[in-house]
Parts: structure tokens; sequence; C-alpha cells
């Protein structure tokens, strides 16, 4: 059965730092990573979608990197912002289109 | 990406009663697909729904407590029935567009008092 763990659970950092979130997976039989915040209250926004043969992809701030054969997934988040407070998911899709979440970290960014 | 829609975005509803929630997506779609967010949890699929077949659950639901009906290509109903407390979450629809990327409506928040 595949388990996603992320860590940490929280962050709480000052405005303008890196940071760096982690996820890992059980299982390296994935098809996909894909990384997610939710704001509260709230749906979910998609990030970055890693396809099981890539090695990362960059969006703007955010770059997330996947290593499956160590069931392991990061997503860099450059000068933080205020308004990059949400809490961030991980996801890995395995068969018949199932994704399993992590418990995601809720992150804070102080101005 | 997808445009998705859900109603009711909240709702507050008593024990042994039903809620039916709907979900709308802006275009043409295979699968569609529901997921409960319990309290302080992550998200569980509860069962993927196609168009013109039954609705496959995944283990721990079961279509008499969750029924779905999904009767075109766009849209598709998902009823809490019989709920207790237990079943207070948010309930969110999903669809895969492009590359397989998963897109989320902005989902139903229900409490059972």
């Amino acid at each position: 059965k595949q388990e996603v763990t992320q860590i940490p659970a929280a962050l709480s950092v000052p405005e303008g730092e890196n940071l760096v979130l982690n996820c890992s997976f059980t299982d390296s039989a994935i098809y996909n990573l894909q990384w997610f915040r939710q704001d509260p209250g709230k749906g979910l926004t998609s990030l970055l979608l890693i396809q099981s043969s890539q090695r990362e992809q960059t969006s703007g701030r955010l770059n997330a990197s996947l290593d499956k054969s160590s069931g392991r997934s990061t997503l860099y988040i450059a000068a933080s912002q205020p308004g990059d407070s949400a809490t961030y998911l991980c996801a890995v899709k395995v068969g018949a289109q199932k994704l399993v979440f992590g418990q995601g970290t809720r992150l804070t960014i102080n101005p | 990406s997808a445009v998705i829609s859900q109603k009711p975005s909240r709702d507050i509803c008593q024990r042994g009663t039903s809620l039916t929630i709907q979900c709308q997506v802006d275009s043409q779609v295979t699968m569609m697909f529901w997921y409960r967010q319990q309290p302080g949890q992550s998200l569980t699929l509860i069962a993927t729904a196609n168009q013109g077949s039954e609705a496959t659950y995944e283990s721990g639901f079961v279509i008499d407590k969750f029924p779905i009906s999904r009767p075109n290509l766009t849209f598709s109903t998902l009823t809490v029935s019989n709920m207790s407390p237990e079943d207070s979450s948010i309930y969110l629809c999903s669809v895969i567009r492009g590359t397989d990327e998963q897109y989320f409506g902005p989902g139903t928040r229900l409490t059972v008092t």
C-alpha cells in the first residue's frame, strides 16, 4: 500500500528566505507526482506535475524534484513571500488514476 | 487547466439526512473523481465516476452511503446519505486534463450536527 509522508508538518520562516519542503513515498511504482497548495477553507491549486520519467519541473520561483528510486520529492521555494503562506500537499499517482496524498506541510511566511 | 464549480460551497445538515453535491466542469472529461478531506486530514479518494457506467468505489466507501451520478461528460453528483457527524468533511470534485495533471474544484464544506 502506497504511503506518502511530508516533513515538516509545519514550517515558519521570515520573508525572503529560500526553503525546501519534503515528500517521501513508499512504493516507487508511480505514474507521476504532483504538488498542490491549499489555502484555508479552499480547494487545491496545482503547482507542479512531474512525470515518473522526469527529474524536475520549474515554474517561476518553484522547483520540484523527483527521485523515484529513493521515493523522494522536494519542493523548493525561492525568495519566499507572505502570499506563499498555505498548506502544501504532495500526491503520487498510482494505478487507475488514483492520487495518494501526504498530510501536507503548513507553511507560514512572516513579513 | 480546468474550471470546476461545486454546489453548495458549504452546508450544515442534521444527522440522518442526505445531501447532494454537484460538480460542473467547463469542458468534457472522461473521468471525474470525488475526494474527501476530513478535519485535519489529507485527501482520500471516494470513487471514480465515468459517464455511462457505474462509479468505481475505493475500499471503505460504498454506493449505498455515497451514491454517484454521471449523466454527461461535464457533470456529476455525489450524495452523502444518512449522515452522521463523522461525515463532516470537505468533499472535492476532481478531473484530469492535459498531460495527466489533476485539477480540483473549490470543495463543499459539510458539517453534520
